[in-house]
């Protein structure tokens, strides 16, 4: 079974809309963090925000807000007054301990594609 | 400077071919990964090593080799290259505690 699903393969949105990535987890520790990446075109992966399992507060940063629910097993990221700049494949992780230490499981990607 | 480099950045070989990424770090850390990643399919790990003694098969080691020369470098080896294994591959680093992982700029290999 996937760790982490992340359902939408590819969505658009004109500029300025905002939008939301989903992001669904499975863990049965109670210690993990969830993690967001951006991977632009050019094609480095760039680490947006970790978050550990006992801090449920959302977090905003800028036009980026992540809203963490245990409750739902989701860490769902949403990019208000999107610009064309966001344009990128988006992945959602999940680091939980394993026998040797943190294992990282990532989703498949969200493409995500800001129409001027 | 990057933390985490490798090179080359773009490789194109033919099939059968030997080839070696290569991965450094600046970060001072003890564990590190190589990833390959594949359209649709995400990120997924091929090896890592928690230090220089150590080597640990991922989820989709086979046809790759890997050696950690130091800390600071890891090398992935195709020993004979075949087109199924045109990918991006990302090195990877994270500190003992393994919470968080930074990634290199990653190498887009083609097999022709």
């Amino acid at each position: 079974a996937q760790k982490v699903t992340q359902a939408q393969t590819e969505i658009s949105v004109v500029e300025k809309e905002d939008v939301t990535l989903d992001c669904v987890y499975e863990t049965r520790d109670t210690t993990y963090y969830l993690f967001w990446y951006k991977q632009p075109p050019s094609g480095e992966l760039v680490f947006l925000i970790r978050r550990n399992s006992f801090d449920e507060q959302n977090e905003i940063s800028g036009r980026y807000s992540w809203n963490f629910q245990k409750s739902t097993s989701s860490f769902n990221f949403t990019i208000t007054a999107s610009q064309v700049v966001d344009s990128a494949v988006y992945f959602c992780a999940l680091s939980e301990a394993g026998p040797t230490g943190n294992q990282f499981y990532f989703g498949t990607g969200t493409s995500l594609t800001v129409i001027p | 400077d990057a933390d985490v480099t490798q090179t080359p950045r773009n490789r194109i070989t033919k099939t059968g071919k030997r080839i070696m990424l290569e991965c450094s770090q600046t970060k001072g850390h003890d564990r590190m990964y190589w990833y390959r990643q594949d359209p649709g399919l995400g990120l997924r790990l091929i090896y890592y090593s928690f230090d220089v003694k150590d080597i640990n098969k991922g989820e989709i080691s086979d046809g790759y080799s890997v050696s950690r020369q130091a800390q600071a470098k890891f090398s992935l080896s195709l020993e004979s290259a075949i087109p199924n294994q045109t990918a991006l591959y990302f090195c990877a680093t994270s500190d003992y505690r393994g919470e968080t992982q930074y990634f290199g700029p990653g190498t887009r290999l083609l097999v022709l």
